[in-house]
């Protein structure tokens, strides 16, 4: 199993352009994240899926939108990119079947830079 | 509003010098706390998961214990290679699905 993969690795946009981050997992999980890594912050959740065909807002979701039209993928989009969106993120995924399926798993992150 | 402190920031361990790591936390209805790894430039990788209060596991020369406001990792006879930074992180009731992350605590063991 390659568990959760993220593309692109690293990533550098001029502000206002738009582009996606490909999240995807071979496990079978139900529920799918979307974090920025920033540093002094910690891990912030973005966005989340509790299945295919949904998603709901995190704590920072303002400036980017997600889609889940797979089960094993969940894009992150930015339509205008701005110099505050400059972090790491990275996607996770679970299952909450029973206690032992609370632990996310997380993919290698993708570095993106906004000048 | 669930939250979660680790301290101290960082921390720099001679070889075989054994600590701690504090993670307090303030949530309503707690269903799990974790503790991740992270090393420069990877995702967090798991390491524990602790459900209540009293409960302990552990792992080569790491050990999570857990109270009703605080969890600790003990690292007993550090190696460099347990050099990295340690992430805690908390699963309440009202939020499903939500981890809420601390800042971490930077690991430096030398030899």
């Amino acid at each position: 199993n390659a568990g959760v993969t993220q593309t692109p690795k690293f990533r550098v946009l001029k502000t206002g352009q738009s582009m996606t981050l490909l999240c995807a997992q071979d496990m079978n999980h139900e529920y799918m994240y979307w974090y920025r890594q920033d540093p002094g912050m910690g891990l912030r959740l973005i966005h989340y899926s509790v299945g295919e065909g949904t998603t709901a807002k995190g704590e920072v979701p303002d400036g980017y939108n997600v889609s889940r039209l797979k089960k094993q993928n969940f894009l992150l989009g930015l339509e205008s990119a701005a110099p505050s969106q400059t972090s790491v993120y990275f996607c996770a995924s679970n299952n909450e079947e029973g206690r032992s399926h609370y632990e996310q798993y997380f993919g290698p992150g993708t570095r993106l830079t906004v000048t | 509003e669930d939250q979660v402190t680790q301290s101290p920031e960082a921390l720099r361990l001679q070889e075989g010098e054994s600590s701690s790591l504090n993670c307090s936390y303030t949530v309503s209805g707690l269903r799990g706390l974790f503790w991740y790894r992270q090393d420069p430039g990877k995702g967090p990788e798991f390491l524990f998961t602790l459900y209540s209060a009293g409960e302990e596991k552990e792992k080569e020369r790491l050990k999570a214990t857990l109270t009703k406001k605080e969890s600790f990792l003990h690292i007993t006879a550090p190696k460099p290679e347990d050099s990295a930074t340690y992430l805690c992180a908390v699963l309440g009731g009202s939020t499903l699905g939500r981890l809420y992350f601390g800042r971490g605590t930077q690991l430096t063991v030398w030899p």
